[in-house]
């Protein structure tokens, strides 16, 4: 069955640094998402991508977060300068063209900012 | 703007009696509605979901969720709980905006009592 692949599942960065969260979607889907949960929260969406471009994203996006497809099969997450705040499960989630369509959730990259 | 929901933040059932955890939702379009479940330290699994027609929704493990439009409400039931079923339980609506964000209640967590 196909499936939604993250790497790495644990990321340990210090503050400031940039770190980039990779996701493999499931191949023939053409919107792509990522989420986040901030430990003990609910998931909050951030961004989605579709014909590599952002089509929304939300008002946590801000100017340190950037999405790219480099290729024909990864799809990245990108923080330029982490904060501690920054801290949180960032799940990647992908899905066909109708608002209908399912959403497959990866299993999740844990950031950790110290 | 749409919302979700969810009452009871956490829910405890002995094992083989009913689960019955509660899911109000805003829309202000038909909505499109699921439920998905989270083990610990595991990502998101789809449930259900309702999008159109039949208002009683039949997902996997035993979990079925009825959309009633009156009430603005999705609550989620299975007869008989298993001791598996325990774990974080979210309810979400699709966003009506074109990105297809899906905007998740702050989740229930089912505790099942041997």
């Amino acid at each position: 069955e196909p499936e939604v692949t993250q790497t790495p599942s644990h990321q340990v960065t210090q503050m400031g640094q940039e770190v980039i969260l990779r996701c493999v979607p499931i191949s023939n889907h053409l919107y792509f998402y990522w989420y986040r949960q901030i430990l003990g929260q609910k998931v909050e969406f951030l961004v989605s991508f579709y014909n590599n471009e952002i089509s929304e994203k939300s008002e946590i996006f801000d100017d340190q977060f950037s999405v790219e497809r480099p290729d024909g099969s990864n799809f990245t997450l990108k923080i330029r300068s982490t904060k501690l705040e920054d801290s949180a499960m960032y799940f990647c989630a992908s899905s066909g063209w109708t608002s209908g369509d399912e959403q497959f959730f990866g299993p999740g990259t844990r950031l950790t900012v110290l | 703007a749409q919302s979700v929901t969810q009452l009871g933040s956490h829910v405890s059932v002995s094992e083989g009696a009913l689960v019955l955890l509660r899911c109000n939702y805003s829309s202000s379009v038909p909505p499109y509605l699921f439920w998905y479940v989270q083990y610990p330290n595991q990502g998101l699994q789809l449930l259900l979901k309702y999008t159109t027609g039949a208002t009683l929704v039949k997902g996997i493990n035993g979990f079925e969720a009825e959309f009633k439009k009156s009430e603005t409400s999705f609550h989620l039931t299975k007869p008989s709980a298993h001791m598996s079923d325990a774990a974080e339980y979210f309810c979400a609506v699709r966003g009506d905006t074109g990105g297809f964000k899906t905007i998740f209640g702050a989740g229930t967590r089912l505790f099942v009592k041997a």
